[in-house]
């Protein structure tokens, strides 16, 4: 199994308080994802990087950051959480470079959820 | 925009009957096309990743073909067993991104 780990597992917050999550990975991977799974729409990609301090917005990048230290850390973080950030969200990784996404792991993923 | 589609949504199968899964995209121009299986409360697994070269790839009782040019992905999967029960959702990719499939539950009865 790909080294991946997310933190924390499960969280409940309250509307517009900030929420950091974390994704840690031990592959040494160039490119890490954050996604969020929701019924009736699927895995949607927020923000992605390809390299430290080298990132991209997605498709619903709206109302998220990331920051990318260090290789093996990608922290996606709610700026003001809102009800429709409550989620379940994954972090990915990949050693293809960016025209090929080659193969993905995923991580465990975050349960989030704002009330 | 990529669109991906799986059908059926859902699938109930006697144990030992083969499983045929299908995946179409609208936009030919992918590098790869992966299939994962997702298990409740938990993520995604890599079963199987297809380059935009190949027909096929294998992986013991799992079998998946792609055809770019009709936008068609086919996951067939060998004499089931109900720890096949699962999600399977397939996934391409056009540059840096993945666009996912809803997916198909599948559910093998003992």
């Amino acid at each position: 199994d790909a080294g991946i780990t997310q933190s924390p597992r499960h969280k409940v917050t309250e509307t517009g308080t900030p929420v950091t999550l974390r994704c840690h990975q031990t592959e040494n991977h160039r490119y890490m994802y954050w996604y969020r799974q929701d019924p009736g729409h699927g895995l949607r990609l927020i923000h992605y990087s390809y390299g430290v301090k080298d990132t991209d917005k997605g498709e619903v990048s709206d109302g998220y950051s990331v920051s990318r230290s260090k290789t093996e850390d990608f922290l996606l973080t709610l700026e003001s959480a809102t009800s429709s950030q409550t989620s379940v969200y994954f972090c990915a990784i990949s050693e293809k470079d960016r025209a090929n996404t080659g193969e993905l792991f995923f991580g465990e993923g975050s349960r989030l959820t704002v009330l | 925009k990529q669109e991906v589609t799986q059908i059926p949504a859902a699938l109930s199968v006697p144990e030992g009957e083969n499983l045929v899964l299908n995946c179409s995209f609208t936009d030919s121009a992918i590098y790869n096309l992966q299939w994962f299986r997702q298990d409740p409360g938990k993520g995604l697994t890599s079963l199987l990743l297809i380059q935009s070269s190949q027909r096929e790839q294998t992986s013991g009782r799992l079998n998946a073909s792609l055809d770019k040019s009709s936008g068609r992905s086919t996951l067939y999967i060998a004499a089931s067993q109900p720890g096949d029960s699962a999600t399977y959702l397939c996934a391409v990719s056009n540059d840096y991104k993945l666009s996912f499939g809803a997916g198909t539950t599948v559910t093998v009865r003992a």
